[in-house]
């Protein structure tokens, strides 16, 4: 039972354009998720998040939308660069019995933008 | 400063050994997990340890998994009489405290193939 899914395994985007992943989710009581980028060979690194309460939040050239309803969110790079070729992690947090909190991680879809 | 460090980095074993991985996570980071990536999957949460509380085994697949944490740093996952089933990328990451939507920090995984 996927409760975090990226339901594209892979995504190749021309450099300069945008990048769009996508992440849905199903239990409506994640109230906070991230984005993590994981290159070959090396852990996860966490790249952006977002809280429920928000529908957008940016960082430089990665923004993060969520759309509460549908229960989807997004990652967009813009303009995309060679070096964001990498494996991208949707993950949500939920509340957990004592007040702590358990993470949820999706599949991953993989970026290559092209040179 | 030094991130989270695994060891070995690589393990090939036999059907029916056992095995152990290291974890070092950030020093003063009370919040460590172990996570597992099978082929094709995403991030599947093992156990969590925070501070001196009892640690949370909730995700461990079954009875031949297990792991310490001692002196509230150092982690080692065991696997017992390893199946093919159990090979994998075993992630390991930090934070400073699981009682907050905190960023963790991941290790470069340790690659376990059960030959």
């Amino acid at each position: 039972d996927q409760q975090v899914k990226q339901n594209s395994p892979s995504l190749s985007v021309q450099e300069g354009r945008i990048s769009i992943l996508n992440c849905d989710y199903t239990n409506s009581m994640f109230d906070y998720f991230l984005w993590y980028k994981k290159y070959p060979a090396e852990g996860p690194t966490f790249l952006i998040s977002i809280s429920s309460i928000k529908d957008k939040n940016e960082d430089g050239r990665f923004t993060v939308f969520l759309n509460k309803s549908a229960k989807h969110l997004s990652l967009h790079i813009v303009p995309s660069q060679p070096g964001d070729s990498a494996v991208y992690f949707c993950a949500a947090i939920t509340g957990g019995t004592s007040g702590t909190y358990k993470y949820i991680f999706g599949t991953g879809t993989r970026l290559k933008v092209l040179a | 400063g030094a991130g989270v460090s695994q060891s070995p980095s690589n393990k090939v074993t036999e059907k029916g050994k056992d095995v152990e991985l290291r974890c070092d996570p950030i020093s003063g980071h009370t919040a460590l997990y172990w996570y597992r990536q099978s082929l094709g999957q995403g991030l599947e949460f093992l156990i969590y340890f925070q501070g001196n509380s009892a640690p949370d085994k909730s995700g461990l697949p079954s009875d031949r998994f297990s792991a310490e944490r001692t002196g509230g740093s150092v982690s080692t996952l065991t696997i017992q009489r390893t199946q093919q089933e159990d090979s994998a990328v075993y992630l390991c990451a930090s934070s400073w405290d699981r009682l907050e939507k905190d960023t963790q920090y991941f290790g470069p995984g340790t690659r376990l193939t059960v030959l």
